[in-house]
């Protein structure tokens, strides 16, 4: 059975930074992107951005919202994405999941954590 | 990257069919096939229905299906269950090899 599980939200002051992780089983983690959504309570989906596999050098691609404040990376040997999130706003206040891309789709996503930026 | 529009809810009865259309521009929706549909529940992470444009998921019933003409894509739902109620996204791919999710649009089953 595919997985994937998020850890590393929180709460954190403005222009703070927080590392969020996400750990993947039952698939050939370093096969697929990984993707990263975000949603704020009671609002609509947003993507963040994605990593690609070795294949492609591992590849990313940012939304214009967080380009330049956020980092995602991969460590295949431990099956696990990473999220970077630095200089966070107020705005970025939402649930962050990540998810397993296939066929330019959102396959499998993770349960999702909270990131809350608040002083 | 503007958001692809969606119809802002839909509601039927069961066994009715309702469609939700999800608007987007030359640079996503009408650029290729990467065109996908989600479908999430209150309080639960969304879960793949559709994928490029009308290909059903594993597991998805056959009552969901998918279409696409021009910048709209849409999701029909025929002989909608109680089961069905909740809130419905459009994703699609862009030329800036980025993607773009809908607006979200709510199915109520009266």
């Amino acid at each position: 059975e595919v997985q994937l599980v998020e850890s590393g939200g929180g709460l954190v002051q403005p222009g703070g930074s927080l590392k969020l992780s996400c750990a993947g089983s039952g698939f050939r983690f370093s096969d697929f992107s990984i993707d990263w959504a975000r949603q704020a309570s009671g609002e609509g989906l947003e993507w963040i951005g994605r990593i690609r596999g070795k294949v492609v050098d591992y590849a990313t691609t940012y939304s214009a919202s967080v380009s330049g404040r956020f980092t995602i990376s991969r460590d295949d040997l431990k099956n696990t994405a990473y999220l970077q999130m630095n200089r966070l706003k107020a705005e970025d206040t939402a649930v962050y999941y990540c998810i397993r891309n296939n066929n330019w789709s959102f396959e499998n996503w993770g349960q999702g954590t909270l990131v809350t930026v608040s002083s | 990257q503007s958001a692809l529009t969606q119809t802002p809810s839909v509601s039927g009865f069961p066994g009715q069919s309702v469609t939700i259309s999800c608007t987007g521009t030359s640079s996503d929706v009408g650029s290729d096939n990467r065109v996908s549909w989600y479908q999430q529940p209150p309080g639960t992470a969304p879960k793949l229905i559709i994928y490029e444009v009308t290909n059903r998921a594993s597991g998805v019933p056959d009552r969901f299906s998918g279409s696409k003409s021009g910048n709209t894509a849409s999701l029909t739902i025929s002989g909608l269950q109680a089961e069905d109620e909740a809130y419905y996204y459009c994703s699609s791919h862009t030329t800036t090899y980025t993607f773009v999710f809908g607006t979200g649009t709510t199915v109520t089953v009266l």
